[in-house]
């Protein structure tokens, strides 16, 4: 597609259960990463996927969060007994390659609301 | 791992005024720099990067940014800004080798408010 497509654009759920976010990168990039974003806390790095090496997990907050690649493109983050303060924007982002210099293009964000 | 300050959280300015978002980083052991913009109700665009090179880099809507590395900043400035400049403004960096290799480090950003 044209851009980062990321779904749903809205989530509110309720305090316990499952979320899954899902996002569709640029085709033909072969890094894809997760960011958070939520008031007071900026923006967090969570994971990304660089084609089939073993992706880097070291932003998850908890094991309560996980996140796949299938086919290395869609990617699915999964949020478990989601808590308030799971509540955020999650980003998902592609670049051609996770080499420094590669520009890093973000999809429009799911807004996360847990009540 | 980086860490990236902005140190101005809120930046309110007059239509027309000059405009400077300052940005330092932790380290400056081969880095690239980024500024992303982010319109209300719009993701994360990229405004500028530096990557090598000549150490002032602009954008195509006249801001531009300079890479000090002995002070290790990275500040965006503006000579004239408009009422459509009004965003949040993020500074990023990300390492040049290593382990974390393509990841972003994100300043807390600034919302720079322009005022007719």
């Amino acid at each position: 597609g044209a851009g980062v497509s990321q779904s749903p654009s809205n989530k509110v759920t309720e305090k316990g259960k499952d979320v899954e976010l899902r996002c569709d990168p640029i085709s033909g990039h072969t890094a894809l990463y997760w960011y958070r974003q939520s008031l007071g806390q900026g923006l967090e790095f969570l994971i990304y996927f660089q084609g089939n090496s073993a992706p880097d997990k070291s932003g998850l907050p908890s094991d309560r969060f996980s996140a796949e690649r299938t086919g290395g493109s869609v990617s699915t983050l999964t949020i478990q007994r989601t808590q308030q303060e799971d509540s955020a924007v999650y980003l998902c982002a592609s670049s051609l390659e996770a080499s420094s210099g590669n520009t890093i293009y973000f999809g429009e964000g799911s807004w996360l609301t847990v009540v | 791992a980086q860490s990236v300050t902005q140190l101005d959280s809120q930046v309110p300015v007059f239509e027309e005024a000059p405009v400077e978002l300052r940005c330092n980083y932790s380290s400056s052991v081969s880095v690239y720099l980024f500024w992303y913009v982010q319109y209300p109700n719009q993701g994360l665009q990229l405004l500028l990067k530096y990557l090598s090179g000549s150490t002032l880099v602009e954008s195509i809507n006249g801001f531009e940014a300079e890479f000090n590395k002995s002070q290790t900043s990275f500040h965006l400035r503006k000579p004239s800004v408009h009422i459509s400049d009004t965003a949040e403004y993020f500074c990023a960096v990300s390492e040049g080798r290593g382990s974390t290799l393509g990841r972003l480090y994100f300043g807390r950003g600034t919302q720079l408010t322009v005022w007719p």
